[in-house]
């Protein structure tokens, strides 16, 4: 079955303990990403990877890096979480120009 | 500066009639847009499609219509049906290739559909 998979779906951290968002896809997607969601304010890209270590910054990336070692992962790393990094997050990945798949979200609080 | 808005957060229609959903852009340089829905503790998972060629296109019940000189698109859902109650994200995107890829996402309209 096609999906993206994120581990975890939830996550309750404290401020300033570095955590990491896994994402894995396993439709050999050349393009993959994170977007993060808040009330008001739809989803918004933090960061996006067209290929093998290749990444950029999506329009909100302040807090956050991402690494893609390998085609199908898409590690998204909060060096130091911050009460205002709570949100719920989503990890995508799409063939360039295809649409985007999601994956089914990380609930994240940061306290 | 949110590029592309859904100015109505909630919408709620009988079922079996239509359902209208905007969306409205600023940045001329979209030149492909896309509907996505979402339901509760799930991620988005992508309804239709449209280039900035054309002006319509229709998969089923689902109709998505871009007006370029008016920086507007909607999608249309007819008949609705209970199981559309979600919220609706408009997206869009470009790269001169018509990568969907980055997208630029609306805030979302709540559909609710009554019986």
């Amino acid at each position: 079955e096609a999906q993206v998979t994120q581990n975890p779906r939830y996550l309750i951290t404290v401020t300033g303990k570095k955590l990491t968002v896994t994402c894995s896809q396993n439709m050999n997607h050349e393009y993959m990403s994170w977007y993060r969601q808040d009330p008001g304010l739809g989803l918004r890209q933090i960061y996006y990877s067209m290929n093998v270590e290749v990444t950029d910054k999506g329009d909100v990336p302040e807090g956050y890096k991402v690494s893609r070692k390998e085609k199908r992962n898409f590690p998204l790393i909060l060096e130091s979480p911050s009460p205002n990094q709570t949100s719920l997050y989503f990890c995508a990945s799409s063939l360039l120009g295809g649409a985007s798949f999601f994956g089914q979200g990380t609930r994240l609080t940061v306290v | 500066d949110q590029q592309v808005k859904q100015n109505s957060p909630s919408l709620s229609v009988q079922e079996g009639r239509i359902s209208i959903l905007n969306c409205d852009y600023t940045n001329s340089m979209f030149d492909y847009f896309l509907w996505y829905k979402k339901y509760p503790a799930e991620g988005p998972t992508f309804l239709i499609s449209i280039s900035s060629i054309k002006d319509k296109n229709e998969d089923g019940r689902f109709t998505v219509f871009l007006n370029k000189s008016a920086k507007h698109l909607s999608l249309h859902i007819v008949p609705s049906q209970p199981g559309d109650s979600a919220v609706y994200f408009c997206a869009a995107s470009w790269g001169g290739s018509g990568t969907a890829s980055k997208l630029t996402f609306g805030t979302g309209t709540r559909l609710q559909v009554t019986l």
